[in-house]
């Protein structure tokens, strides 16, 4: 089985802060993780994944998140929040073998202010 | 290539109507998902195919729904009949083979029972 785990519904920053949401996966074998952005009234879209190449990953608009299997994470990080980086983010899990679904987090809200 | 496409964007019935929802992948894509997504519940997945195959419709509420793949290009969510509780955002997604790749997501239904 597997699942992620998303710490907070909602995280507040303001414009130029530190950007950090956290999440936790648990997956029985090797997993690939994602984390995808969604706008109001819009799809989802993704932001950056993790593939079992290297460990740190660079995203679309300046994010990137770092898989340490030690501590099943996979947080997502940006230097400095912009007001367009305002909007939902999920973190999503498939497992490396056989047919395996995509399982997602609940999703956190990002809201910048400026 | 156009992305996912669903339809309708929108789609407002009465309760007890019967309601179909439409998905069309992406080209060569061979896996696809159906989810809701509510403000309570999260981005829950409701069914997954493999080849047109349904895999995984553990997340099937009830017999109300039912979801089919005839085709490689063409899928469709029913729900017979409708009730207020199905009121939510219906995604559509695509993935490759490679389940490393990430799956693209279409824009969603929006509907609602009244």
């Amino acid at each position: 089985a597997q699942s992620v785990t998303q710490l907070g519904s909602h995280v507040s920053v303001s414009e130029g802060a530190l950007v950090l949401l956290r999440c936790n996966y648990s997956s029985s074998v090797p997993p690939y993780l994602f984390w995808y952005v969604q706008y109001p009234n819009q799809g989802l879209q993704l932001l950056l994944k993790y593939t079992s190449a290297a460990t740190l990953v660079k995203g679309i608009n300046g994010f990137e998140a770092e898989f340490k299997k030690s501590e099943t994470s996979f947080h997502l990080t940006k230097p400095s929040a912009h007001m367009s980086d305002a909007a939902e983010y999920f973190c999503a899990v498939t497992m490396n073998s056989g047919y395996s679904t995509l399982t997602f987090g609940k999703g956190t809200m990002l809201l910048v202010s400026p | 290539d156009a992305g996912v496409i669903q339809s309708p964007r929108h789609e407002v019935t009465e309760m007890g109507q019967e309601v179909t929802l439409r998905c069309k992948p992406i080209s060569g894509h061979n896996s696809l998902f159906w989810y809701r997504q509510t403000m309570m519940r999260g981005l829950e997945l409701l069914i997954y195919f493999n080849n047109n195959v349904p895999i995984d419709d553990s997340g099937m509420p009830e017999d109300r729904f039912s979801a089919k793949m005839p085709n490689a290009s063409f899928s469709t969510l029913k729900i017979q009949p409708s009730e207020p509780r199905d009121s939510a955002v219906y995604f559509c997604a695509s993935r490759p083979t490679d389940i490393g790749l990430e799956a693209f997501f279409g824009q969603g239904t929006r509907l609602t029972v009244v």
